[in-house]
C-alpha cells in the first residue's frame, strides 16, 4: 500500500493568515506522464468530502483561489493564503495511483 | 449535476451482511467513470473499500477482500456492496462515491460524494 501521511494532525489558524498542510507519500506518485496523482478534499463538520485540488494543483470547480496545491514526487503541499472561518473542518490528502486507493489521517483545521 | 445516494439498512447484527445500494442521477452509470465506497468510523479517517466500473471491472481493498462483494446494475444506474461478517469495527458512515479518469485508464479524482448513511453493527 502506499501510505500517505499528513502534518501537522491540527492546525489552529488565525483568520486571515496563511495555512500549510504537508503530505508525503511511501511511494512517488509522479507518473511517467509527467502529472502527479495527488487530491486533496476537504471535509467540512456533518458534511462529505469535497474534492478541492487534483492531480497535484489544479483547482478544482468552484474552489477559491485562495487554495493551491503543489509538489511532486512524495512531497506534497496544500496552501491556503488567508483562511476563512468557513474553511473550517478536516483536510486529507488521496491518490488515487495504485489499488488499495489511500488518504492521509487527516488534518484538522480549526480558527483560533 | 451528478448526484449520489446511498440506500440500506442503519443496524446489522453482528456476524452478519451488511447491504448497501447505491443511486445515481442527473447522469449514467455507463460512463467514463469509475464507482466506489468508502467508509469512515466515528471519528476517524477516510477508508477506501471497492470500485467498479460500468462493464463489471472491479477492484478490492485487499485488507477487505475476503469479506467484500461489489456489483453495478446498468439498467437501474444503481451499484452495491454487501460486507459479509460484519463485527462493530465495521461501524461506520459509508459514502458512494464517482470518480473520472484523467488518462486511459489512470484514475483522476474522486468528485462526487453521496451525503453518506451511518450503519452501526450492534446485537
Amino acid at each position: 500500500d502506499i501510505g500517505m501521511t499528513q502534518s501537522p494532525l491540527s492546525l489552529p489558524v488565525t483568520p486571515g493568515e496563511p495555512a500549510s498542510i504537508s503530505c508525503r507519500s511511501s511511494q512517488s506518485l509522479l507518473y511517467s506522464n509527467g502529472y502527479n496523482y495527488v487530491n486533496w478534499y476537504l471535509q467540512k463538520p456533518g458534511q462529505s468530502p469535497q474534492l478541492l485540488i487534483y492531480l497535484g494543483s489544479n483547482r478544482a470547480s468552484g474552489v477559491p483561489d485562495r487554495f493551491s496545491g503543489s509538489g511532486s514526487g512524495t512531497d506534497f503541499t496544500l496552501k491556503i493564503s488567508g483562511v476563512e472561518a468557513e474553511d473550517v473542518g478536516v483536510y486529507y490528502c488521496m491518490q488515487p495511483l495504485q489499488i488499495p486507493i489511500t488518504f492521509g489521517q487527516g488534518t484538522r483545521l480549526e480558527i483560533k | 449535476q451528478v448526484q449520489l445516494q446511498e440506500s440500506g439498512p442503519g443496524l446489522v447484527q453482528p456476524s452478519g451482511t451488511l447491504s448497501l445500494t447505491c443511486g445515481v442521477s442527473g447522469g449514467s452509470i455507463i460512463s467514463y467513470n469509475w464507482w466506489s465506497w468508502v467508509r469512515q468510523p466515528p471519528g476517524k479517517g477516510l477508508e477506501w473499500i471497492a470500485e467498479i466500473r460500468h462493464d463489471g471491472s472491479h477492484n478490492y481493498n485487499p485488507s477487505l477482500r475476503s469479506r467484500v462483494t461489489i456489483s453495478i446494475d446498468n439498467f437501474k444506474n444503481q451499484f452495491s456492496l454487501k460486507f459479509n461478517s460484519v463485527t462493530a469495527a465495521d461501524t461506520a458512515v459509508y459514502y458512494c462515491t464517482r470518480g473520472d479518469y484523467h488518462s486511459g485508464w489512470l484514475k483522476g479524482a474522486i468528485d462526487y460524494w453521496g451525503q453518506g448513511t451511518l450503519v452501526t453493527v450492534s446485537s
